[in-house]
């Protein structure tokens, strides 16, 4: 089955600094990814949509400046937390599309928990 | 807003008992329903779908859901639970306007023997 790998797992950065969480899909191309966000006992939130070469979509009230999202190659997206604070620690979960089928057909990732300290 | 509550945060069910896990959505269309399952260090796995049709869908692991348009409602079951089965259980709708799927809060299954 489609297979989508998320790395790391977890991180732990100090406050002010930037990470980068990658997204793989490991066995099929994906042309559409999605980047969610996952608080303790709420549900997933959408964050953005990006297809690959193309910038991506931000939801509502997302920081697009913030959270830097590159979807350079048909297996790869990244998103980069910058300048991340205490409030932006989060499980963070992305998900792919393969090009041609609905965009409700997606595959997730395992996840990756941030804390800023 | 389209929208989708899942009442109950924690569940917890004896191995071999029955389980129910409530959906209700808010949606204007018809909808397109999902159950997924996650657990611990683990993506998203979809358990089932509905898009039209029987009103009953069958999904993987046993389970099983119904879509009730008049109570807005896609409850999740299973017959006997196994210990296996416990993890977190997420129903979500598509929004063809938006283009995405918009998740309920989830719902924590514990199993205990």
């Amino acid at each position: 089955g489609a297979v989508v790998s998320q790395h790391p797992s977890w991180v732990i950065c100090k406050s002010g600094t930037s990470v980068k969480i990658e997204c793989r899909s490991l066995d099929f191309q994906a042309t559409t990814m999605f980047w969610y966000r996952q608080f303790p006992k709420q549900s997933l939130m959408l964050m953005a949509t990006s297809n690959e070469g193309s910038k991506a979509t931000y939801e509502q009230g997302v920081e697009k400046d913030k959270f830097l999202i590159n979807h350079a190659s048909l297996t790869l997206s990244t998103l980069t937390v910058t300048s991340a604070h205490p409030e932006d620690s989060s499980f963070y979960i992305c998900s792919a599309r393969e090009g041609g089928l609905p965009s409700y057909e997606q595959y997730f990732g395992p996840g990756t928990r941030l804390t800023v300290t | 807003a389209q929208s989708v509550t899942q009442p109950d945060i924690h569940i917890t069910v004896s191995e071999g008992a029955s389980l129910e896990l409530r959906c209700n959505y808010s949606y204007g269309a018809t909808p397109y329903l999902f159950w997924y399952v996650q657990s611990p260090g683990q993506g998203l796995q979809l358990l089932l779908k509905y898009f039209s049709g029987d009103t009953l869908v069958q999904g993987i692991k046993g389970f099983e859901a119904e879509f009730k348009r008049s109570q807005s409602s896609f409850n999740l079951r299973k017959p006997s639970v196994h210990w296996s089965d416990a993890a977190e259980y997420f129903c979500a709708v598509y929004m063809e306007y938006g283009n995405k799927l918009v998740f309920g809060a989830g719902t924590i299954l514990r199993v205990k023997s």
